[in-house]
């Protein structure tokens, strides 16, 4: 079946201005994920939604970033008034949610970049 | 507070050796989970390994293999017959809890495969 997918795959914006990262997961996960990758640094975790639960938002960096997502499918992630310091890759994971190993699948990553 | 550490930025091996890269983690959680992902420079996340704090044995899928010392809190993972494809940044991971939940990922370790 599809892999995760996000969209747009590249996006260059200037300074101030807001934008929309949007992913589409696995279908029948219920888990959703949103990690943030600057240039040669590892993955920095921003939000998790589970289901119907409240999301796990103890990763977003500022409260310009939020993120929504509609039922068990698409997520959105925007981040206002985007500053320099927020380009960086964003990567979309989702998995089976439940126990046990919970394989995240990632996406291909959307590639921000503030002018 | 949860942490991966991976000492090495760097690593090189010859074709079909193998190699192995470090992974030292920090939870005061009993119950938790360790991955390893690859990268490719075209930037899509691989899962190779995963294991589970309780698992007695070494996980291992086909050439690599998860060296799991619990006292020592590491995980180092080990690829056999390094070929010239694994070339990429390796990821190790942490993730609390044995149910879904956000991946603390190390800075990485990027590996050069000699021919």
């Amino acid at each position: 079946g599809a892999g995760v997918s996000q969209s747009p795959s590249n996006k260059v914006t200037e300074k101030g201005k807001d934008v929309e990262l949007r992913c589409d997961p696995i279908s029948g996960h219920t888990a959703l994920y949103w990690y943030r990758q600057r240039l040669g640094q590892g993955l920095e975790f921003l939000i998790y939604f589970q289901g119907n639960s409240a999301p796990d938002k103890s990763g977003l960096p500022s409260d310009r970033f939020s993120a929504e997502r509609t039922g068990e499918s698409v997520s959105t992630l925007t981040i206002q008034r985007t500053q320099q310091e927020d380009s960086a890759v964003y990567l979309c994971a989702s998995s089976l949610g439940g126990v046990g190993y919970n394989e995240q699948f990632f996406g291909p990553g959307t590639r921000l970049t503030v002018l | 507070a949860q942490k991966i550490t991976q000492t090495q930025p760097g690593m090189f091996v010859q074709e079909k050796e193998a190699v192995t890269l470090d992974c030292t983690y920090d939870t005061s959680d009993q119950s938790y989970g360790l991955f390893w992902y690859k990268q490719p420079s075209s930037g899509e996340m691989i899962f190779l390994i995963y294991q589970g704090s309780y698992d007695e044995q070494n996980a291992t899928e086909g050439r690599y293999s998860l060296n799991f010392q619990k006292a020592r809190k590491s995980a180092n993972l080990v690829i056999s017959a390094s070929q010239l494809g694994d070339s990429a940044m390796y990821f190790c991971a942490m993730r609390e809890g044995n149910q879904g939940g956000k991946l603390i990922f190390g800075q990485g370790t990027e590996l050069s495969v000699k021919p």
